[in-house]
């Protein structure tokens, strides 16, 4: 059972933009930065944005993330069949003295 | 390009004692990154074990603090993960990553091994 709460799944036609939504409290989100997170099944997680909003190099501009209060957004835009993977939010917890993720949200293309 | 590679036995009996090792290529380890574990199983998710300095400072998920002990060695350009007293919970794909983008005690992992899977079973 995380700490962190996101929809199992989302899905939108190519294209299209989609979000993931990532809630949790004053002892994680609501203190420290969060990370996404895409993994395609049977490989490793990639990292997409970090401290909240910025992308590493390599990553396109079509994924963004935003942060307000307590909860963390994930947003992809011109959605590719390539996109379709398992997307993971994470964080520190403060009063846990741990990083947590999130349960994980499957994006399918439509 | 940074490359990590996990290695170690797939296969562990309880009670036993669970060790990898994660190899650094393309990169030193002596670098100012810390160097961490992250497992994942069906029934937990993501779950992220330890974290270590080149230096030796470590710090541990509290949840198994009392289970872990994780090393480094510069000189093989390797940090490595002891994970006692295992059962079967345990069993899961283990990840090494190297943690950057680093703000207070924050960062992200931006660096991961392909990951090995390490049954506990008798």
């Amino acid at each position: 059972q995380s700490v962190l709460t996101q929809p199992p799944s989302v899905s939108a036609a190519p294209g299209l933009r989609v979000t993931i939504s990532c809630s949790g409290g004053s002892s994680n989100i609501g203190s420290y930065f969060v990370s996404w997170y895409q993994q395609v099944p049977g490989t490793a997680p990639k990292l997409l944005i970090y401290q909240n909003n910025w992308r590493p190099s390599g990553i396109p501009d079509r994924f963004s993330g935003s942060k307000s209060g307590t909860s963390a957004t994930l947003g992809i835009t011109g959605l590719q069949t390539g996109d379709e993977a398992d997307y993971y939010c994470e964080t520190w917890d403060g009063s846990l003295s741990t990083y947590v993720f999130g349960p994980g949200t499957k994006v399918s293309v439509l | 390009q940074l490359q990590l590679q996990e290695s170690g036995p797939g296969l562990v009996k309880p009670s036993e004692t669970l060790s990898l090792t994660c190899t650094v290529s393309g990169g030193s380890i002596s670098s100012d990154f810390f160097w961490g574990w992250i497992r994942q199983s069906p029934g937990k998710g993501l779950e992220w074990i330890g974290s270590i300095y080149y230096s030796g400072r470590t710090y541990y998920n509290p949840s198994l603090n009392s289970r872990v002990t994780i090393s480094v060695d510069t000189s093989k350009n390797q940090f490595s993960l002891a994970l006692s007293f295992v059962t079967a919970a345990d069993t899961a794909v283990y990840f090494c990553a190297r943690q950057s983008y680093c703000s207070g005690v924050t960062c992200s992992k931006d660096s991961w091994g392909q990951g090995t899977l390490v049954t506990v079973s008798s």
